[in-house]
């Protein structure tokens, strides 16, 4: 079946800087990919939906400086937290759509910012 | 997507059967039914899907009301394993390329 892989599985990073999260269809194109997030005891919340080659578009109220997404190949997508803070502390989730696919989605990232 | 509503929590019992109901009463004709899981800290899992008829595969079976306003998945034998949230989405399916939303889902529960 469909993989995608995400890394790193958690991090901890201080205030301030800056954390790159992996996501990677091992098996199939991923022509679309979805980043969301979810914070303890709430659902899966949308942040942004990215093509291959294009620019992602982003949900109301993500801001797209902060959360910096690439799609540059069909197999890869990044989302930067740029200048995190404790308020960016979250489990991240990464999914991928292929033609012909469903959606499979990574394991996760949990991002501590302390 | 159409609106879904399921019981916040279930309980059940270890290999006993787990039926979790959703709502869906503003189904339109050409939304699929789609059950996702997601187990403690990993992210969502396919789960099963279906249009009208009752749909098996190796992890479930979706009971479809024949009006299609609820929906009923059932776990025929619950493990520990399964102790997971599980969401039912409303898909047409023509909004393929475009993201699943979660709602809140039930938390399922199984005691040993």
């Amino acid at each position: 079946g469909a993989v995608v892989s995400q890394h790193p599985s958690w991090v901890i990073c201080k205030s301030g800087t800056s954390v790159k999260i992996e996501c990677r269809s091992l098996d199939f194109q991923a022509t679309t990919m979805f980043w969301y997030r979810q914070f303890p005891k709430q659902s899966l919340m949308l942040m942004a939906t990215s093509n291959e080659g294009s620019k992602a578009t982003y949900e109301q109220g993500v801001e797209k400086d902060k959360f910096l997404i690439n799609h540059a190949s069909l197999t890869l997508s990044t989302l930067t937290v740029t200048s995190a803070h404790p308020e960016d502390s979250s489990f991240y989730i990464c999914s991928a759509k292929g033609t012909g696919h469903g959606y499979t989605f990574g394991s996760g990232t949990r991002l501590t910012v302390v | 997507d159409a609106k879904t509503t399921q019981p916040n929590s279930m309980e059940s019992n270890e290999e006993e059967p787990v039926h979790l109901p959703c709502n869906h009463s503003t189904i339109s004709g050409t939304d699929y039914i789609h059950w996702y899981r997601q187990l403690p800290s990993q992210g969502p899992e396919y789960v099963i899907h279906g249009l009208t008829s009752n749909v098996n595969n190796r992890m479930a079976s979706l009971a479809i009301a024949e009006d299609r306003k609820s929906s009923t998945l059932i776990l025929h034998r619950a493990t520990l394993r399964d102790a997971a949230v599980y969401y039912c989405i409303l898909r047409e399916n023509n909004q393929a390329g475009t993201a699943l939303i979660f709602g809140k889902g039930t938390t399922l529960s199984v005691s040993s």
